[in-house]
């Protein structure tokens, strides 16, 4: 069964700095991997997706890696904005109904 | 627009009633998901679907029961076997190798 954990569980910084969230995940057997954003109360948003074939994407300001055979990927957040605030959860997918098994995620505050 | 549609966003329950949350989707995904996040706390699957009439349990599936007799919809419904259902309820569809999609949200509350 996949186990996806997520370092660190929270974190708060002021505004500008650059930022690493980890995710680690016990099965490599998987397809791809997405990290996104959930705000309080609400629901998911996409952030990017990685295929199990690519090392890294990127989407502006953002950033993330995957190193599949040890389990590891990495989401860089560069110049961080308090607008960033929020929980940023890694799930990836495998085969097995292709499901997104989930991290307890990393709660982000950026103070201005 | 394309997207995936929960409903409704807040649902109150009595002790006993069962109570059915809607997901529908217009992104012609095969795979559909149903997930329960506690406070504070990640997300852990109930039932998935990846094809019409074809649904297996997750985690977390006593007390939840799902039907999948459209592409479109996933309906969760949520039985009186299941003793603490206050939680806020996820829905995702996807294709195998696509970005899931997900809803905004079921907050269920036991009154």
């Amino acid at each position: 069964k996949q186990e996806v954990t997520q370092i660190p569980a929270a974190l708060s910084v002021p505004e500008g700095e650059n930022l690493v969230l980890n995710c680690s995940f016990t099965d490599s057997a998987i397809y791809n991997l997405q990290w996104f954003r959930q705000d309080p109360g609400k629901g998911l948003t996409s952030l990017l997706l990685i295929q199990s074939s690519q090392r890294e994407q990127t989407s502006g300001r953002l950033n993330a890696s995957l190193d599949k055979s040890s389990g590891r990927s990495t989401l860089y957040i560069a110049a961080s904005q308090p607008g960033d605030s929020a929980t940023y959860l890694c799930a990836p997918a495998g085969d097995a109904g292709n499901m997104l098994t989930f991290g307890g995620g990393t709660r982000l505050m950026v103070k201005p | 627009d394309g997207g995936i549609t929960q409903s409704p966003k807040y649902l109150f329950r009595k002790e006993g009633q069962n109570v059915t949350l809607s997901c529908e989707q217009n992104l012609n995904h095969d795979a559909m998901y149903w997930y329960r996040q506690d406070p504070g706390q990640g997300l852990r699957l109930i039932y998935y679907s990846q094809i019409v009439n074809d649904f297996q349990k997750g985690d977390i599936a006593e007390g939840y029961s799902v039907s999948r007799e459209k592409k479109e919809s996933f309906p969760l419904t949520v039985t009186s076997a299941q003793k603490n259902p206050t939680a806020f309820y996820l829905c995702a569809s996807r294709d195998r190798l696509t970005e899931a999609f997900f809803g905004q949200g079921t907050r269920l509350t036991v009154v």
